[in-house]
């Protein structure tokens, strides 16, 4: 599976959009875009993932650039609730063995 | 929908014992569940890899003697720490896996996590 780079912390005052960068320049081609987010002391929460069209839940929002080098996944309006280690992971779907691979993160802090 | 739960959600046990920890997937059936391991302040760690009527496929370093894993049933996986020591006080946290239709990949759903702590 593809590397990831996020930045390892990120501040967002409460009630604007967050903004989570990753870089992924090793993606391939079948490789798709997964984010999850941990909030402290419990398991990851899945957010979204994509192949390379934008996708919109109504957690988030995931911006994949047109050469799928990186990507944006962006919390339109955060909260307290969403602070956060946010993982950004790259992998081909391969069903039997899609283990996720974890690396360390964007700790968000949503500020008051 | 694609609720995973885990038991217990925090154990203490004596060095020397074993402790088993449940995974459930709640409404979906999931060939395939994981197990990571994760320390303070560290990200998670795959320890292996268990899919429904067949052995667990377990990641470099990680003994498959000491950490026993069942997958009996297409909800239900446990893990059980052999011979616990204080080093093996950790967050333990499994997860479960479905296709998500119409999109194509995977959606992978953790549980809670069960805190081991091992005196």
């Amino acid at each position: 599976d593809a590397k990831t780079t996020q930045p390892p912390s990120m501040d967002c005052a409460e009630g604007r959009a967050a903004n989570l960068p990753c870089n992924h320049s090793t993606i391939s081609g079948n490789e798709y875009v997964y984010w999850y987010r941990q909030i402290h002391s419990q398991g990851p929460q899945y957010i979204i993932h994509g192949l390379k069209n934008n996708e919109t839940n109504e957690m988030a929002s995931l911006i994949i650039t047109e050469d799928r080098k990186s990507s944006t996944l962006i919390l339109p309006h955060a909260t307290l609730r969403d602070t956060a280690v946010y993982y950004c992971i790259v992998r081909a779907p391969n069903f039997g063995n899609e283990k996720l691979t974890f690396g360390t993160g964007t700790r968000l802090t949503i500020i008051p | 929908g694609a609720v995973v739960s885990q038991h217990p959600s925090w154990v203490i046990c004596k060095s020397g014992t074993s402790v088993k920890i449940e995974c459930r997937s709640l409404d979906f059936q999931a060939t395939t569940m994981f197990w990571y391991r994760q320390f303070p302040k560290q990200s998670l760690m795959l320890m292996a890899t268990s899919n429904e009527g067949s052995k667990a496929t377990y990641e470099q370093g990680v003994e498959k003697d000491k950490f026993l894993i069942n997958h009996a049933s297409l909800t239900l996986s446990t893990l059980t720490v052999t011979s616990a020591h204080p080093e093996d006080s950790s967050f333990y946290i499994c997860s479960a896996s479905r296709p998500k239709p119409g999109q194509g990949g995977y959606e992978q759903y953790f549980g809670p996590g069960t805190r081991l702590t091992v005196t």
